[in-house]
């Protein structure tokens, strides 16, 4: 089956770049979507398709796919961009949505 | 304005069955495919299943560990999404979420608040 890697972590401080990966084998062959989830909120979608911004997203947030990893980047980072932010793929061999682990965003 | 509501979580006994369900409204429901999306507490998200739309004929997909216990179905005609699940284990505690694919891509656009289901003697 597909596995999926994200980093349990990334801490970065206000106004810096924070860079999430995930990472898959051979993931840039496939379209990777991003949500993120606040706590105790449900998740929100902030990435499609590898580099997709929905409407309402801020130009902070943009996402990149190739070879073996997946990278959302949110520039100028805010003191609300703090949450845990996961990505998703499909899974052919299972044929099912995967889920990375997720990643805590913390802004020092 | 799109809304995705669930309701009928609750606290049920191991081996249990309970049915979830999802009031839409603000969009086309038959012409998207739903799925439900389950967080474990503390844990990370897992996608449990999905059923298409009319035109591809409402078939029903399932994530392993659910497939044979879940059953997901929907109501054209009141514009519901539901969420059978019946054997339930304790690891199927979590909070049940349900989502709209945006063009039968994965795509999650809209998520309702969540209902709590937790199983446990």
């Amino acid at each position: 089956s597909y596995v999926l890697t994200q980093p349990p972590s990334v801490s970065v401080a206000p106004g810096t770049t924070a860079r999430i990966a995930c990472g898959g084998q051979n993931i840039g062959d496939k379209s990777v979507h991003w949500y993120q989830q606040k706590p105790g909120q449900a998740p929100v979608l902030v990435i499609s398709h590898d580099t997709d911004r929905p409407s309402g997203i801020p130009e902070r947030f943009s996402g990149s796919n190739s070879g073996n990893t997946a990278t959302l980047t949110v520039s100028r980072v805010e003191a609300g961009d703090e949450a845990d932010y996961y990505c998703q793929v499909w899974d052919s061999s299972r044929d099912h949505w995967m889920f990375g682990g997720g990643t805590k965003l913390t802004v020092l | 304005e799109v809304q995705l509501v669930e309701s009928g979580g609750g606290l049920v006994q191991p081996g249990g069955s309970l049915r979830l369900s999802c009031a839409t409204s603000g969009f086309s429901f038959s012409f998207h495919y739903m799925d439900w999306v389950r967080q474990a507490p503390g844990k990370g998200l897992e996608w449990i299943g999905r059923i298409r739309n009319k035109a591809n004929n409402y078939v029903a997909e399932y994530g392993a560990s659910v497939k044979g216990r879940f059953s997901v179905s929907r109501d054209e005609s009141k514009n519901v999404l539901y969420l059978e699940m019946n054997g339930l284990k304790s690891e199927d505690t979590a909070v049940y979420y349900c989502t709209r694919e945006l063009a039968a891509d994965g795509v999650f656009d809209y998520w309702g608040q969540g209902t709590l289901v937790t199983v446990s003697a």
